[in-house]
């Protein structure tokens, strides 16, 4: 009940195509759900992030929907840039604290 | 702002010595600090939660004894890898939380790799 499961585990596009990244999970209790950015060699950084009570949040060429109902999420990039060829997870956490669970990662690929 | 720092970014050592890493929260105070695992191409593997003042929660398969966590401040959490032997080699990484509006976000550090020859 603890699994986020996340797909898919590779992704190539295109310059300028949309990526789109998918996440789901069990434990209905999960109330915040980041998507992180990671680069080789480096941490993981907080992209974007929704809770439960909106469906849909944007910031720039990122947008997270989010489907209660089915227990899913995604990520959107849009207008996908090579300097966006990372690894990019999706994580939940619980109302009680801060610990997350997280996805198991999508390496994507923009090529030029 | 939010930056989290490690320190160092990346150490060799020789199987059977000790490593300490430290992870700071440089901007902000940290509710908790978590301590992460990741392997090539794995996802990240929390090892254990550290809260200011109090033992750390390690996670089930963790030795508590060979991942020694100390959390003295509220900007300062320390991780010891004691006797380390070559599969302890991996890339570490802690985060910091910070109660931000909405509810607390983990803020990363930048990692560190550790080799055990």
């Amino acid at each position: 009940q603890q699994q986020v499961k996340q797909s898919p585990q590779s992704l190539i596009v295109q310059k300028g195509g949309i990526s789109i990244i998918n996440c789901a999970y069990e434990n209905t209790a999960f109330d915040y759900f980041p998507w992180y950015q990671q680069f080789p060699g480096k941490g993981p950084a907080l992209l974007i992030a929704i809770r439960p009570d909106v469906s849909e949040k944007k910031e720039g060429r990122f947008t997270i929907s989010f489907n209660k109902s089915a227990k899913q999420f995604s990520l959107h990039i849009m207008d996908s840039q090579p300097g966006d060829s990372a690894t990019y997870f999706c994580a939940a956490s619980m109302p009680s604290g801060s610990r997350l669970t997280f996805g198991e990662g999508t390496q994507l690929t923009v090529n030029p | 702002g939010a930056v989290v720092s490690q320190h160092p970014s990346r150490v060799i050592c020789k199987s059977g010595t000790s490593v300490k890493i430290e992870c700071r929260s440089l901007d902000f105070q940290a509710t908790t600090m978590f301590w992460y695992r990741q392997f090539p191409k794995q996802s990240l593997m929390l090892m254990a939660t550290s809260n200011e003042g109090s033992k750390a929660t390690y996670e089930q398969g963790v030795e508590k004894d060979k991942f020694l966590i100390n959390h003295a401040s509220l900007t300062l959490s320390t991780l010891t890898v004691t006797s380390a032997h070559p599969e302890d080699s991996s890339f570490y990484i802690c985060s910091a939380s910070k109660l931000a509006g909405t509810g607390e976000t983990q803020y990363f550090g930048p990692g560190t790799r550790l080799l055990v020859l």
